[in-house]
């Protein structure tokens, strides 16, 4: 079993739709981070959270440590939002390296 | 501002030649520094980190090596490049506490 599993894999919606991604993970972690990677491979990060809810333009990213759960939303979705969005999440430990789950491809059609 | 550099951008190379990529980061100093893969299909995967010059831990067994010969230097090598090494190779800095900056990274593909 993978130690983060996002859901789900990939997600076709329409223009102005609600976007869930769920996230879960099965170690202990210090942080929990949400990337968006682009066709070209280029990855920005999002969100870095600790506890509670964080908001950014029409993203909102949430975590239940007590769950181990995470989901990123994305309200009133847009062509140019489609991309991989990879939950990673990161050790106690100094080094910070993180573990990543496998992302999950969206596709928003106009 | 930190801005993190990697070249080449792209690169085809043959089984058994050698393997040099090299990130460099500004505007910061003694960042943790990693190295990533993405293979075709398959999620990102720790490679290599360093803590300081010279310090480097290896996640994954295999071919690769990496090196941190200055401060925001950190450079992926391989002597024999085999045809599981193509992939999406990401560079990448923070610090302890702080989110994670990607470079832009770089595609291998071994022939």
């Amino acid at each position: 079993k993978n130690e983060v599993e996002q859901s789900p894999q990939n997600l076709t919606a329409q223009e102005g739709e609600f976007i869930t991604i769920n996230c879960s993970y099965s170690v202990g972690i210090s942080a929990l981070h949400w990337l968006q990677q682009h066709p070209g491979g280029g990855i920005v990060s999002l969100f870095m959270l600790s506890s509670g809810k964080k908001k950014h333009g029409r993203l909102i990213a949430t975590i239940n440590i007590q769950e181990k759960h995470s989901s990123l939303h994305i309200t009133a979705s847009h062509p140019r939002d489609s991309a991989v969005y990879i939950c990673a999440v990161r050790g106690g430990g100094s080094q910070g390296n993180l573990i990543f789950g496998k992302g999950t491809k969206l596709s928003v059609k106009p | 501002s930190q801005t993190i550099h990697q070249w080449p951008a792209t690169l085809v190379q043959p089984v058994g030649s050698p393997l040099s990529l090299e990130c460099t980061v500004e505007g910061t100093s003694n960042p943790n520094l990693y190295w990533y893969r993405q293979a075709a299909g398959r999620g990102l995967q720790l490679l290599f980190y360093s803590v300081g010059i010279g310090q480097i831990s290896s996640e994954v067994p295999q071919n690769l090596s990496a090196s941190r010969p200055q401060d925001r230097q950190f450079i992926l090598s391989s002597k024999k490049l085999l045809l599981s090494d193509s992939g999406f190779y990401l560079c990448a800095w923070s610090f302890p506490s702080m989110g994670q900056f990607f470079g832009p990274g770089t595609r291998l593909t071994v022939l």
